[in-house]
């Protein structure tokens, strides 16, 4: 199955600051790589993904790059506030046996004001 | 578009009891995925449901078991429960057409098991 790692699993920043997210996966056969953010007893919702055919990807403030030969990819968020302040999931899908969402561990961001 | 609903969104139980949750996807999504969330675990995945049929399966003990039924709609169930199964347990759904179709989350179900 899909071994993911995301790093780190904290961050704080100062508002306004860039903040990025790395997460690396070991199926070759991914293809599908979204992000998810989770406030505080709220749902995971999705914030930005990026297909295998895509090396990068831009919505506003936030950004996914893809390195498919390091098998990793980042999120990048600029000019931060603080509603960004959330958990932030990294979610590689494979089309091959697993065809599952695999879910990174977590990245706690705290954007301080 | 209603979005996914769960219900309940809270149950508390004790050790060996049995528990049913139910999720209800948006209209016209067909896949139903569910998800275990715990501190220490995050988030991992039980089992994905597309036409009434199990299409994939995470690695949980056969306590967990879900289904389907014709309108999308999808429960699952924990039998003899453990202390270790309390978490949050969140449901998505998506169109199902393909495995990069987007995943929209409901709210979930916190279980707690005294």
């Amino acid at each position: 199955g899909e071994n993911v790692e995301q790093h780190p699993s904290t961050l704080s920043v100062q508002e306004g600051d860039s903040a990025v997210i790395k997460c690396t996966y070991s199926d070759s056969a991914s293809n599908y790589f979204p992000w998810y953010k989770q406030e505080l007893g709220k749902r995971p919702q999705l914030i930005i993904d990026i297909r295998s055919n895509v090396g990068e990807k831009k919505d506003q403030r936030i950004a996914v790059t893809l390195n498919k030969t390091a098998k990793h990819f980042s999120l990048h968020i600029t000019e931060t506030q603080p509603e960004d302040s959330a958990v932030y999931f990294c979610a590689p899908w494979s089309s091959g046996s697993a065809r599952q969402l695999t879910f990174g561990s977590g990245t706690q961001l705290t954007v301080l004001p | 578009k209603a979005g996914v609903t769960q219900t309940p969104r809270y149950l508390i139980k004790t050790r060996g009891q049995q528990v049913t949750l139910s999720c209800s996807p948006i209209s016209g999504h067909r896949s139903v995925s569910w998800y275990q969330q715990t501190p220490g675990q995050g988030l991992q995945f039980l089992f994905e449901y597309f036409s009434e049929t199990q299409r994939n399966k995470g690695n949980f003990p056969g306590r967990f078991s879900g289904r389907q039924f014709s309108n999308s709609r999808s429960e699952m169930n924990v039998s003899t429960l453990e202390l270790g199964d309390s978490a949050l347990y969140l449901c998505a759904s998506s169109l199902g057409s393909s495995g990069t179709d987007t995943q929209y989350f409901g709210p979930g179900t916190r279980l707690t098991v005294l």
